[in-house]
């Protein structure tokens, strides 16, 4: 079972920051906190992971609290093609078990 | 890097026969990959772990005599659905584990293989 909860739905408008959070209360000090997207009739796509630093990569930035049980992606500059579901994913074991996700729609 | 392909893209069937859909890892090793089924509108639910030269470990519910996983090099698992039913119509999506680290180990997936059984 999924070990994360978020939000169902979100807008951003283009051009804006998309804040995308997730609640992840019973993560364990060693477990990695994945986020990956999926556009329409896609694989998942890889976006960043994160331990307990804040991480950044040429995609998103991810910002995990200190006490570790939420986390928020960041796309700094939303556009069209960033419109997808985004799941924010605790591995259990080696396996990814995917909870229901945000859709996010940017607007133009 | 990191690429993982889907073989066919798409396929169609009649009820009772069998499909096989193939995963590779086409720039890296990936001693575990794993299979997904995602049904309209619905997220991605694990149905097994793929681990090369062993058996699958399968998610319950998962029937393993009807999903046949082999995983026989370290790039390339297939997924046989066997007397396929409508009801198996479904996007089926794999992943190949990248091992920067034990802990790391982060998901890569394929395009998705779309599967309708008429």
């Amino acid at each position: 079972d999924a070990k994360t909860t978020q939000p169902p739905s979100m807008d951003c408008a283009e051009g804006r920051a998309a804040n995308l959070p997730c609640n992840h209360s019973t993560i364990s000090g060693n477990e990695y906190v994945y986020w990956y997207r999926q556009i329409h009739s896609q694989g998942p796509q890889y976006i960043i992971h994160g331990l307990k630093n804040n991480e950044t990569n040429e995609m998103a930035s991810l910002i995990i609290t200190e006490d570790r049980k939420s986390s928020t992606l960041i796309l700094p500059h939303a556009t069209l093609r960033d419109t997808a579901v985004y799941y924010c994913i605790v591995r259990v074991g080696n396996q990814f078990y995917f909870g229901t996700g945000t859709s996010l729609t940017v607007i133009p | 890097g990191a690429v993982v392909s889907q073989h066919p893209s798409r396929v169609i069937c009649k009820s009772g026969t069998s499909v096989k859909i193939e995963c590779r890892s086409l720039d890296f090793q990936a001693t575990t990959m794993f299979w997904y089924r995602q049904f309209p509108k619905q997220s991605l639910m694990l149905m097994a772990t793929s681990n090369e030269g062993s058996k699958a470990t399968y998610e319950q519910g998962v029937e393993k005599d009807k999903f046949l996983i082999n995983h026989a090099s370290l790039t390339l698992s297939t997924l046989t659905v066997t007397s396929a039913h409508p009801e198996d119509s479904s996007f089926y999506i794999c992943s190949a584990s990248h091992p920067r680290q034990v802990r790391e180990e982060t998901q890569y997936f394929g395009p998705g293989t779309r599967l309708l059984v008429l």
